[in-house]
């Protein structure tokens, strides 16, 4: 079964727009991350919030944690054509790094 | 570096008929998994391997082997195909734990697309 679960499951926006993806998981987690997955392609690591961090920022990337609702967001912002691509949140509870990983948001971003 | 390669890329295969994907990287990494993702669906990780001549089950294992004979590969076998098997496949790899913190991402192939008739 699968622990994080994206919402929504596609986006569509115009360039410049901001994205914001949401996923939720069920168990304690030691981190989440977010991976991007352009059509046809490997995942890409985005970006690590660990349980003890609450928001996190890359370059046009803020990612978001609450271990209370045990939600995580992620939010690109002034996107450009370039992102479009499919995101997945991986929660990583056990040991040796194994990651439980979402269905993903499709997000097309629009010239 | 060429980082995670997996071969072949594509490959159609009858049911009942055998397999081995292969996986190598060149990061000395000491953790590998194997995954498969279908569509509409995340990745589901099928076996992993924390270090030479070891393996582990993950949550989808029947039908799949895998083997860790040396520590930079990684392969997948399936012993006998079924049409539940068509899929593509990732192969990914990250340090151990105990590299400390930082060392906890996984770093990705670029999939194995399988078809099973």
């Amino acid at each position: 079964s699968q622990q994080g679960e994206e919402d929504p499951q596609a986006l569509s926006i115009q360039e410049g727009e901001n994205a914001t993806m949401n996923c939720s998981y069920k168990t304690s987690i030691n981190n989440l991350q977010w991976y991007r997955q352009n059509s046809g392609r490997g995942l890409v690591h985005l970006i690590l919030i660990r349980s003890n961090e609450r928001e996190k920022h890359s370059g046009r990337l803020r990612v978001t944690l609450d271990t209370s609702k045990k939600s995580s967001s992620l939010l690109i912002t002034a996107s450009r054509a370039a992102d479009t691509a499919s995101y997945f949140c991986a929660t990583a509870s056990g040991g040796y790094n194994k990651l439980i990983f979402g269905a993903g948001t499709r997000l097309a971003v629009h010239p | 570096n060429a980082g995670v390669t997996q071969t072949p890329k594509f490959r159609v295969l009858k049911t009942g008929q055998s397999m081995t994907l292969l996986c190598a990287q060149d990061m000395n990494h000491e953790y590998m998994y194997w995954y498969r993702q279908d569509p509409g669906m995340g990745l589901r990780l099928i076996h992993y391997s924390v270090g030479e001549g070891t393996t582990a089950k993950g949550e989808v294992p029947d039908g799949y082997n895998v083997s860790r004979l040396k520590k930079q590969n990684f392969l997948l076998g399936l012993e006998s195909a079924a049409p539940s098997q068509t899929s593509v496949y990732f192969c990914a790899s990250s340090y151990s734990t105990s590299g400390g913190l930082g060392q906890e991402t996984q770093y990705f192939g670029p999939g194995t697309r399988l078809l099973v008739l």
